[in-house]
């Protein structure tokens, strides 16, 4: 299976600072999503990378966010002044044909 | 729209006894499905999927699914639960309308085992 690992795994911060969220697959994958879930609530897609280019966003993924791999093996999402309703967990994911390998996640609270 | 329904936000189960968490789909075309667990702080892992070929798909953990078309459903099974089975599981489709394989969640079903 493979791994993926996110950092931080907890992250507070003051509404309307910027927060970067990292994810780092240990193989060479094409694909990569964001996703994320609100406490007590189903998780939801954010936005799909694919050949180093958003490939797909969702209706949530503002102009506010914002996703990149700058060094070929780290992937992260921005969020570039936060609000409060940004408060959750983000995951991000990796597809292996079919399905895909999820990180362990990082807890974003927004205060 | 393509969706994916859990009708049970949790199911409560004895150690021992066989467990079914249900999952109903609606997509158009044949679906992708899949089955994951979150236990309490960690991510989400994979346990089985169905793509394609027979209709009962083992995964991990010693779990199973059963895809039933005619009833558009996914539901997971295990013969003996255990305690550590505990924990939220989900069920997901692909998004058939997406050229990048997102996949679509329920909103999950809190499995309690008890001793």
């Amino acid at each position: 299976e493979p791994e993926v690992t996110q950092t931080p795994s907890h992250q507070v911060t003051q509404m309307g600072q910027e927060v970067i969220l990292r994810c780092v697959p240990i193989s060479n994958h094409l694909y990569f999503y964001w996703y994320r879930q609100i406490l007590g609530q189903k998780v939801e897609f954010l936005v799909s990378f694919y050949n180093n280019e958003i490939s797909e966003k969702s209706e949530i993924f503002d102009d506010q966010f914002s996703v990149e791999r700058p060094d070929g093996s780290n992937f992260t999402l921005k969020i570039r002044s936060t609000k409060l309703e940004d408060s959750a967990m983000y995951f991000c994911a990796i597809r292996d044909i079919y399905e895909q390998y999820f990180g362990p996640g990082t807890r974003l609270t927004v205060t | 729209a393509q969706s994916v329904a859990q009708p049970e936000d949790q199911v409560n189960v004895a150690e021992g006894n066989p467990l079914t968490v249900k999952c109903t789909y609606s997509v158009s075309g044949n679906p992708y499905l899949f089955w994951y667990v979150q236990y309490p702080n960690r991510g989400l892992q994979f346990l089985l999927k169905y793509i394609t070929g027979d209709n009962l798909v083992k995964g991990s953990y010693g779990f199973e699914a059963e895809f039933n078309k005619s009833q558009t459903s996914f539901h997971l099974k295990k013969p003996s639960a255990l305690v550590s089975d505990s924990a939220l599981y989900f069920c997901a489709v692909r998004d058939l309308g997406s050229n990048t394989g997102k996949l679509i969640f329920g909103q999950g079903t809190t499995l309690q085992v008890k001793p």
